[in-house]
């Protein structure tokens, strides 16, 4: 199972929206509403952020938003705040009924 | 509040074995699905294994497949993965993951991590 694919780095300025992408295929992504993103910084455990594409567990932020087209997911975060500077990585489940995440996304607050 | 504690990891030797343990409690562990996650220091996150409320159904990443073992002690609220036949590549920190929520198997709530350095 290859690990699905996110951009390596995405920056923007406080204030700003950005979006981050993670494809996989129709044994993934494509194939279920089975996707969660984790924000994890540096030496820390990750996060859980969102989880089924688009549900946001209690206490996280609604800046924090996640949808998904065909084979692709998406989270995008809005209000840039200097905090959200971390690695992002995606998870999907999949149809050998394992797990596979991302490749990880650094973002960076400018 | 969610509260999972890895222990078990330090240093062996390639093709030796290790026994990681995590410790749960803040919630109904017999009720949730577990996942053990590695990840080499600076690189990706890597799910390794699940296994379901009663320990009735493991599955397993092709790269452990026949050389590590998920297991729990429900009785202990302790989750367990023995490696066996240990690789420089599975040099890691192991996380212990609990299930979003009951009667599902994806992905919540994380344990800080031990880490397994394999020397060769």
């Amino acid at each position: 199972q290859s690990a699905l694919t996110q951009p390596a780095s995405v920056s923007g300025s406080p204030g700003q929206w950005i979006t981050i992408s993670c494809t996989g295929t129709n044994s993934d992504i494509g194939g279920y509403n089975y996707v969660s993103w984790y924000q994890q910084h540096p030496g820390k455990a990750p996060k859980l952020m969102i989880y089924d594409v688009t549900n946001r567990p209690s206490g996280v932020s609604n800046r924090f938003s996640g949808s998904k087209s065909a084979n692709t997911a998406s989270l995008t975060i809005s209000g840039l705040q200097a905090e959200d500077e971390a690695d992002y990585y995606c998870c999907s489940y999949t149809s050998s009924t394992t797990y596979v995440f991302g490749t990880g996304t650094k973002v960076t607050v400018l | 509040e969610v509260h999972l504690v890895e222990s078990g990891g330090g240093l062996v030797q390639r093709g030796g074995s290790l026994r990681l343990s995590c410790a749960a409690s803040g919630f109904t562990f017999t009720t949730y699905w577990m996942h053990w996650v590695r990840q080499v220091p600076g690189k990706g996150l890597v799910w390794v294994s699940r296994i379901d409320e009663t320990g009735s159904i493991t599955t397993y990443a092709d790269s452990v497949k026949g050389r590590f073992t998920i297991s729990r002690d429900n009785a202990q609220n302790t989750l367990y993965l023995q490696m066996n036949s240990l690789r420089a590549e599975d040099t890691a920190v192991y996380y212990c993951v609990r299930a979003i929520e009951y009667g599902s198997s994806r992905l919540g709530y994380w344990g800080q991590g031990t880490l397994v350095t394999v020397s060769s």
